[in-house]
């Protein structure tokens, strides 16, 4: 069972470019989440979705934008990479609503030079 | 749901001895609080969950203890030992109104335990 699977593990980009995170679950889980994680800033809600064809904002959604066609996959957007946008981003999935856990990926660190 | 505070930002324990980690929040509404154990390199795991209509519950040496009219829990880890150095995020949500589903968290606690 592969649970949350994130691609790719690493990126570059240079300030200007876009590029899809991309995201997929194999728990058949209704809900899923983008984070980033800053250094000492903790997990930031980015965008989450309530099933496919429904998304909507998270905490830091500027410069992201997502989409869900399908309940595995969930994958986010960046149109113009800003410096700002370096980070460490993480996808997670869960069941239903908040009370259950939120299963995540192992990452994707990007960094926009 | 947007204001949970996390101490300390660091803990160093000797193998053997106990670490205990607090958060405080400031929503009333909110009602499940999670924690979660982040190795290097990899996501954040769940390692144990309360609800507010518990005050304590403990999963062998891990403990989570909760004190809703003061607002805030706290992770109690007993006999430590070196496989427990990991960063600690606490997390709170609520399960009605505008912020269903989501969860909130702390900074994170870099935990360090020495041999």
């Amino acid at each position: 069972n592969a649970g949350v699977t994130q691609t790719p593990k690493f990126r570059i980009l240079k300030i200007g470019q876009s590029m899809t995170l991309q995201c997929t679950q194999d728990m058949n889980h209704n809900y899923m989440y983008w984070y980033r994680q800053d250094p000492g800033m903790g997990l930031k809600l980015i965008y989450y979705s309530v099933g496919a064809g429904i998304t909507d904002k998270g905490e830091v959604p500027n410069g992201y934008n997502v989409s869900r066609s399908t309940t595995e996959d969930f994958p986010l957007r960046l149109e113009l990479a800003a410096p700002s946008q370096t980070s460490v981003y993480f996808c997670a999935s869960s069941h239903q609503t908040g009370f259950q856990p939120q299963h995540f990926g192992d990452g994707t660190r990007l960094s926009i030079l | 749901g947007e204001n949970v505070e996390q101490h300390p930002s660091t803990l160093s324990v000797q193998e053997g001895d106990s670490a205990v980690i607090k958060c405080t929040y400031s929503d009333s509404a909110s009602n499940y609080f999670p924690w979660y154990k982040q190795e290097l390199g990899k996501g954040p795991q769940l390692i144990i969950d309360i609800r507010s209509n518990v005050g304590e519950k403990k999963d062998q040496r891990i403990a989570v203890t909760l004190n809703k009219t003061a607002k805030h829990f706290s992770l109690h880890i007993t006999e430590t030992q070196p496989e427990d150095s990991a960063v600690y995020f606490c997390a709170e949500g609520a399960d009605r109104g505008s912020t269903l589903g989501r969860l909130y968290f702390g900074r994170g606690t870099q935990l360090t335990v020495w041999p």
